[in-house]
């Protein structure tokens, strides 16, 4: 199938926001997630958006849904070095396993 | 944290030789699935399971078989282990393939082939 793309790397400073994009393929997609990979773990999920959402908002994390352009963004306001970890974006395709994209490398400068 | 546990955690073997990881689960979850995540790749699917005794292919299932015979057990098999296959496995359950729900993850297993 085609491939959900994310940027691999995002450096930013410690205090700043972080906005991590995501594009997907299936218009038809009912559910788009985004999950956390710290060094030496599993994946957990971090937030998801139902598609006819346009935002969700929680806490630090504001997650952006353009369904016309299949663009996904999660930005992480006040970044902290404990924020730094593996960010993958994954779109649901009916009933059939998740599709995860390459993920997005985020480290926090200090 | 979802109740999911892998073995081995680490594991090197040689070419040629036959591999079996296991994922343990306590949720009683329908849904099991293998995963291997390689730099450059990210996450992909390699078998999933919707039951007991009954599975499905991945993205990249070639020279990969597994096993379910109890709800809460998923057996992952390299027949011949190639240097290809060096990555860290997961496994996840869900309660359902449907979108709405969440994939729980097992803190993975590194597995190196030499």
């Amino acid at each position: 199938g085609e491939d959900v793309e994310q940027s691999l790397f995002l450096s930013v400073r410690e205090g700043d926001s972080s906005v991590i994009n995501c594009t997907y393929t299936d218009s038809s997609s009912t559910y788009l997630y985004w999950y956390k990979q710290e060094p030496g773990a599993g994946l957990q999920l971090l937030t998801y958006i139902f598609s006819n959402m346009d935002m969700k908002q929680d806490q630090r994390l504001t997650v952006l849904l353009n369904k016309k352009d299949k663009h996904l963004s999660l930005r992480i306001a006040d970044t902290q070095t404990g924020d730094s970890a593996i960010y993958f974006c994954a779109e649901s395709r009916g009933n059939t396993p998740l599709v995860f994209g390459k993920g997005t490398r985020l480290s926090v400068i200090a | 944290d979802a109740g999911i546990t892998q073995s081995p955690r680490h594991k090197v073997t040689e070419t040629g030789t036959p591999v079996t990881l296991r994922c343990h689960q306590t949720e009683n979850h329908r849904y099991m699935y293998w995963y291997r995540q390689d730099p450059g790749h990210g996450l992909r699917l390699i078998h999933y399971s919707y039951g007991v005794k009954d599975t499905d292919k991945g993205e990249v299932s070639d020279g990969y078989s597994v096993s379910r015979s109890k709800t809460e057990d998923f057996l992952l098999t390299l027949e011949s282990a190639t240097s290809s296959q060096t990555s860290v496995y997961f496994c996840a359950i869900s309660e359902s393939a449907r979108s709405s729900y969440e994939q729980y993850f097992g803190p993975g297993t590194r597995l190196t082939v030499t």
